[in-house]
């Protein structure tokens, strides 16, 4: 009954480190996203994938890389962490294209 | 790119208070979706609407789809402590993967 499951939950990193954020689901979903929260600005979609293998750009894509090795994985690089990048990452899933996503509960970065 | 606005930003009531708020677009969606989403967790997703002027409830929370697709609203009755946290709504469109958030109304209840 796992779900979305993200990890780590915090990490403080300092400008210039790089990092990988890991997501994991266990519904068997095609779809996997990758957003970030910010105050006032609700979530906007960084990369997402439409299926094992495949990536795609989202809404603010610049800084970040992403891979889906395996179906129920996707993973978020952060090559060269700037200040800009402390945020709250959520990663989410959906089964199917227009189908509800369903989300993590999110991994809170700092970058110093 | 589309814009959701959503009113109220915060709201502030008592409990058993009913609370409603809404949410606007520039263009059409083909399904809206409401989550809710408390500190320290992801958003959980509440009520998924299909269909415009589709009215669906789930508990104490009803939504409805507007008949122009533009809009959507959100109803909780009977307001209870638990339902504290920050109330999103996203819009979604057929054969696009991608969800626009709104920037979501803050819920808290006056003791």
């Amino acid at each position: 009954n796992a779900g979305v499951t993200q990890t780590p939950k915090f990490r403080v990193l300092k400008t210039g480190q790089s990092m990988t954020l890991l997501c994991a689901q266990d519904m068997n979903h095609e779809y996997m996203y990758w957003y970030r929260q910010d105050p006032g600005m609700g979530l906007r979609l960084i990369h997402y994938s439409v299926g094992e293998g495949t990536t795609a750009k989202g809404e603010v894509p610049d800084g970040y890389n992403v891979s889906r090795l395996k179906k129920q994985n996707f993973l978020l690089g952060l090559e060269s962490a700037a200040p800009s990048q402390t945020s709250v990452y959520f990663c989410a899933s959906s089964l199917l294209r227009s189908q509800p996503q369903h989300f993590g509960d999110g991994t809170r970065l700092s970058i110093l | 790119g589309q814009q959701l606005n959503q009113s109220p930003q915060s709201m502030f009531i008592q409990e058993g208070e009913d609370v409603s708020m809404n949410c606007t677009s520039s263009s059409i969606f083909n399904t809206w979706l409401w989550y809710k989403q408390e500190p320290g967790e992801g958003p959980v997703l509440l009520i998924a609407l299909y269909k415009a002027g589709e009215l669906t409830s789930n508990g104490r929370l009803t939504a409805q789809f507007g008949i122009t697709r533009k809009d959507s609203f959100l109803n909780i009755s009977a307001s209870i402590p638990s339902d504290v946290g920050i109330y999103f709504c996203a819009g979604l469109n057929f054969g696009n993967e991608k969800l626009t958030f709104g920037t979501g109304t803050r819920l808290t209840i006056i003791p």
